[in-house]
Protein backbone atom coordinates (compact mmCIF):
# COMPACT_ATOMS: atom_id res chain seq x y z
CA UNK A 1 0.00 0.00 0.00
CA UNK A 2 1.10 3.26 -0.74
CA UNK A 3 2.73 5.09 1.29
CA UNK A 4 3.96 9.12 3.01
CA UNK A 5 6.29 10.18 1.35
CA UNK A 6 8.70 13.04 2.30
CA UNK A 7 11.66 14.44 0.65
CA UNK A 8 14.82 14.95 0.69
CA UNK A 9 15.37 12.16 3.73
CA UNK A 10 18.10 14.17 4.33
CA UNK A 11 19.10 17.52 4.66
CA UNK A 12 22.34 19.92 5.88
CA UNK A 13 21.75 23.93 5.96
CA UNK A 14 23.87 26.65 7.76
CA UNK A 15 22.46 28.52 9.79
CA UNK A 16 20.56 31.76 8.45
CA UNK A 17 19.89 29.26 5.47
CA UNK A 18 16.37 28.47 4.13
CA UNK A 19 15.26 25.05 3.74
CA UNK A 20 12.13 23.93 2.41
CA UNK A 21 10.58 20.10 3.59
CA UNK A 22 8.32 18.51 1.17
CA UNK A 23 5.24 15.86 1.82
CA UNK A 24 3.16 13.51 -0.29
CA UNK A 25 0.33 12.02 1.87
CA UNK A 26 -1.60 8.79 0.81
CA UNK A 27 -3.67 9.24 -2.09
CA UNK A 28 -7.31 10.21 -1.29
CA UNK A 29 -6.23 11.84 2.15
CA UNK A 30 -6.97 15.33 2.50
CA UNK A 31 -5.37 16.04 5.61
CA UNK A 32 -1.70 16.74 6.20
CA UNK A 33 0.28 17.62 9.64
CA UNK A 34 3.34 18.62 10.79
CA UNK A 35 5.47 16.96 13.39
CA UNK A 36 9.22 18.42 14.81
CA UNK A 37 11.23 16.24 16.91
CA UNK A 38 14.52 17.38 18.51
CA UNK A 39 17.20 14.92 19.80
CA UNK A 40 15.85 12.82 22.55
CA UNK A 41 12.24 14.60 22.54
CA UNK A 42 9.27 13.59 21.83
CA UNK A 43 7.48 14.46 18.53
CA UNK A 44 5.36 18.34 18.41
CA UNK A 45 2.65 18.94 16.52
CA UNK A 46 3.70 22.19 14.31
CA UNK A 47 0.71 22.44 11.83
CA UNK A 48 -2.16 20.93 9.90
CA UNK A 49 -3.88 21.55 6.67
CA UNK A 50 -7.76 19.93 6.23
CA UNK A 51 -8.48 20.42 2.26
CA UNK A 52 -6.02 22.82 1.92
CA UNK A 53 -6.79 24.99 4.61
CA UNK A 54 -4.64 25.44 7.93
CA UNK A 55 -7.02 24.08 10.14
CA UNK A 56 -4.61 23.78 13.22
CA UNK A 57 -1.50 25.47 14.69
CA UNK A 58 1.00 24.25 17.20
CA UNK A 59 4.07 25.29 19.06
CA UNK A 60 5.74 26.55 14.98
CA UNK A 61 7.99 29.54 14.86
CA UNK A 62 6.94 32.22 13.25
CA UNK A 63 10.15 31.78 10.62
CA UNK A 64 8.58 28.73 9.37
CA UNK A 65 5.51 28.67 7.03
CA UNK A 66 3.71 25.72 5.59
CA UNK A 67 0.85 25.39 2.86
CA UNK A 68 -1.16 22.35 0.88
CA UNK A 69 -1.30 22.36 -2.46
CA UNK A 70 -4.35 21.39 -5.02
CA UNK A 71 -2.76 18.09 -5.26
CA UNK A 72 -2.76 17.81 -1.62
CA UNK A 73 0.73 17.80 -1.28
CA UNK A 74 2.55 20.45 1.27
CA UNK A 75 6.06 21.92 1.91
CA UNK A 76 6.99 22.99 5.07
CA UNK A 77 9.28 26.43 4.21
CA UNK A 78 12.45 27.05 7.08
CA UNK A 79 13.92 30.32 7.27
CA UNK A 80 16.74 31.89 8.94
CA UNK A 81 17.57 28.78 10.38
CA UNK A 82 19.06 28.11 13.59
CA UNK A 83 21.08 25.72 15.73
CA UNK A 84 17.81 24.50 17.42
CA UNK A 85 16.15 23.74 14.28
CA UNK A 86 17.91 20.89 13.56
CA UNK A 87 15.82 18.08 14.66
CA UNK A 88 13.84 15.16 12.45
CA UNK A 89 10.33 16.40 10.88
CA UNK A 90 7.42 13.91 10.37
CA UNK A 91 4.48 14.40 8.00
CA UNK A 92 1.63 12.30 8.68
CA UNK A 93 -1.70 12.41 6.61
CA UNK A 94 -5.03 11.06 7.30
CA UNK A 95 -8.93 11.00 6.28
CA UNK A 96 -10.61 13.67 7.58
CA UNK A 97 -14.09 13.30 5.33
CA UNK A 98 -16.91 14.34 7.49
CA UNK A 99 -15.08 15.86 9.71
CA UNK A 100 -14.62 12.50 12.02
CA UNK A 101 -11.07 12.41 13.39
CA UNK A 102 -9.01 9.66 12.00
CA UNK A 103 -6.07 7.73 12.31
CA UNK A 104 -2.84 9.33 11.28
CA UNK A 105 -0.65 7.98 9.12
CA UNK A 106 3.01 9.38 9.23
CA UNK A 107 6.04 9.28 6.61
CA UNK A 108 9.84 8.28 7.33
CA UNK A 109 10.93 11.61 8.32
CA UNK A 110 13.17 14.36 7.26
CA UNK A 111 16.44 14.39 9.32
CA UNK A 112 17.02 18.61 8.99
CA UNK A 113 20.99 19.14 10.32
CA UNK A 114 21.86 22.93 10.62
CA UNK A 115 25.69 23.52 10.93
CA UNK B 1 -7.08 18.67 26.92
CA UNK B 2 -7.16 15.63 29.24
CA UNK B 3 -4.11 14.66 30.42
CA UNK B 4 -2.20 10.76 30.47
CA UNK B 5 -0.32 9.08 32.81
CA UNK B 6 1.85 6.22 31.36
CA UNK B 7 5.42 4.54 33.11
CA UNK B 8 8.66 5.82 31.73
CA UNK B 9 9.89 2.04 30.72
CA UNK B 10 9.07 -1.08 30.74
CA UNK B 11 11.22 -4.75 30.24
CA UNK B 12 9.78 -7.75 28.11
CA UNK B 13 10.62 -11.17 27.56
CA UNK B 14 10.24 -12.46 24.14
CA UNK B 15 7.28 -14.47 23.04
CA UNK B 16 5.44 -13.33 26.62
CA UNK B 17 2.69 -11.04 26.61
CA UNK B 18 2.86 -7.11 27.64
CA UNK B 19 0.37 -4.88 29.35
CA UNK B 20 1.11 -1.36 28.89
CA UNK B 21 -0.80 0.91 31.31
CA UNK B 22 -2.09 4.37 30.90
CA UNK B 23 -4.26 6.54 33.22
CA UNK B 24 -6.51 9.13 31.84
CA UNK B 25 -8.38 10.37 35.49
CA UNK B 26 -10.02 13.45 33.34
CA UNK B 27 -11.07 11.98 30.15
CA UNK B 28 -14.09 13.36 28.58
CA UNK B 29 -16.91 11.76 27.42
CA UNK B 30 -16.41 12.20 23.49
CA UNK B 31 -12.14 11.21 23.70
CA UNK B 32 -11.34 8.34 22.01
CA UNK B 33 -8.49 6.47 23.43
CA UNK B 34 -5.74 6.12 20.87
CA UNK B 35 -2.22 4.37 20.80
CA UNK B 36 0.82 5.09 18.52
CA UNK B 37 4.32 3.51 18.89
CA UNK B 38 7.30 4.99 17.62
CA UNK B 39 10.33 2.41 16.63
CA UNK B 40 13.59 3.64 16.88
CA UNK B 41 14.47 6.11 13.73
CA UNK B 42 10.88 5.63 12.44
CA UNK B 43 8.04 7.68 12.62
CA UNK B 44 5.01 7.37 14.82
CA UNK B 45 2.57 4.21 13.86
CA UNK B 46 -0.84 3.77 14.80
CA UNK B 47 -1.31 0.82 17.01
CA UNK B 48 -5.22 0.54 17.95
CA UNK B 49 -8.17 2.92 19.40
CA UNK B 50 -11.41 2.91 21.39
CA UNK B 51 -13.75 4.61 23.15
CA UNK B 52 -15.44 2.56 25.65
CA UNK B 53 -15.57 -1.23 24.89
CA UNK B 54 -12.33 -3.31 24.47
CA UNK B 55 -10.74 -3.61 21.02
CA UNK B 56 -8.63 -5.98 19.38
CA UNK B 57 -6.86 -6.12 15.96
CA UNK B 58 -3.88 -7.73 14.56
CA UNK B 59 -1.68 -5.53 16.78
CA UNK B 60 -2.66 -5.68 19.95
CA UNK B 61 -6.14 -5.39 21.93
CA UNK B 62 -7.20 -2.74 24.06
CA UNK B 63 -8.64 -3.40 27.53
CA UNK B 64 -11.03 0.00 28.81
CA UNK B 65 -11.59 -0.06 32.79
CA UNK B 66 -15.29 0.60 33.33
CA UNK B 67 -15.35 4.19 34.43
CA UNK B 68 -12.72 4.95 31.33
CA UNK B 69 -10.35 6.95 33.51
CA UNK B 70 -7.86 3.87 32.37
CA UNK B 71 -6.44 1.52 29.87
CA UNK B 72 -4.11 -0.93 28.88
CA UNK B 73 -2.62 -2.02 25.36
CA UNK B 74 -1.99 -5.39 25.66
CA UNK B 75 0.38 -7.12 22.77
CA UNK B 76 -0.11 -10.95 23.42
CA UNK B 77 3.42 -12.10 22.51
CA UNK B 78 6.24 -9.71 22.09
CA UNK B 79 8.68 -10.00 19.70
CA UNK B 80 12.09 -8.06 19.32
CA UNK B 81 10.25 -6.01 16.61
CA UNK B 82 7.93 -4.92 19.32
CA UNK B 83 10.53 -2.33 20.87
CA UNK B 84 9.43 1.29 21.24
CA UNK B 85 8.17 4.17 22.53
CA UNK B 86 4.49 3.74 23.33
CA UNK B 87 2.13 6.67 23.50
CA UNK B 88 -1.31 6.56 25.14
CA UNK B 89 -2.95 9.86 23.68
CA UNK B 90 -6.54 11.55 24.04
CA UNK B 91 -8.40 12.37 21.07
CA UNK B 92 -11.38 13.77 20.81
CA UNK B 93 -14.31 12.98 18.61
CA UNK B 94 -15.51 14.92 15.70
CA UNK B 95 -12.78 17.18 15.48
CA UNK B 96 -11.10 17.42 11.88
CA UNK B 97 -7.44 18.17 11.69
CA UNK B 98 -7.07 17.23 15.24
CA UNK B 99 -3.53 17.13 16.13
CA UNK B 100 -2.04 14.32 18.41
CA UNK B 101 -0.23 15.21 21.55
CA UNK B 102 2.78 13.14 21.94
CA UNK B 103 3.86 12.90 25.83
CA UNK B 104 5.30 10.36 28.50
CA UNK B 105 5.22 7.23 26.90
CA UNK B 106 6.58 4.14 27.92
CA UNK B 107 9.98 2.94 26.60
CA UNK B 108 8.95 -1.07 26.02
CA UNK B 109 12.66 -3.29 25.76
CA UNK B 110 11.90 -6.91 24.75
CA UNK B 111 14.43 -9.36 25.94
CA UNK B 112 15.53 -12.04 23.67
Amino acid sequence: AAGVIQSPRHLIKEKRETATLKCYPIPRHDTVYWYQQGPGQDPQFLISFYEKMQSDKGSIPDRFSAQQFSDYHSELNMSSLELGDSALYFCASSLEAGGFTDTQYFGPGTRLTVL
Amino acid sequence: DAKTTQPNSMESNEEEPVHLPCNHSTISGTDYIHWYRQLPSQGPEYVIHGLTSNVNNRMASLAIAEDRKSSTLILHRATLRDAAVYYCILRRKFNAGNMLTFGGGTRLMVKP
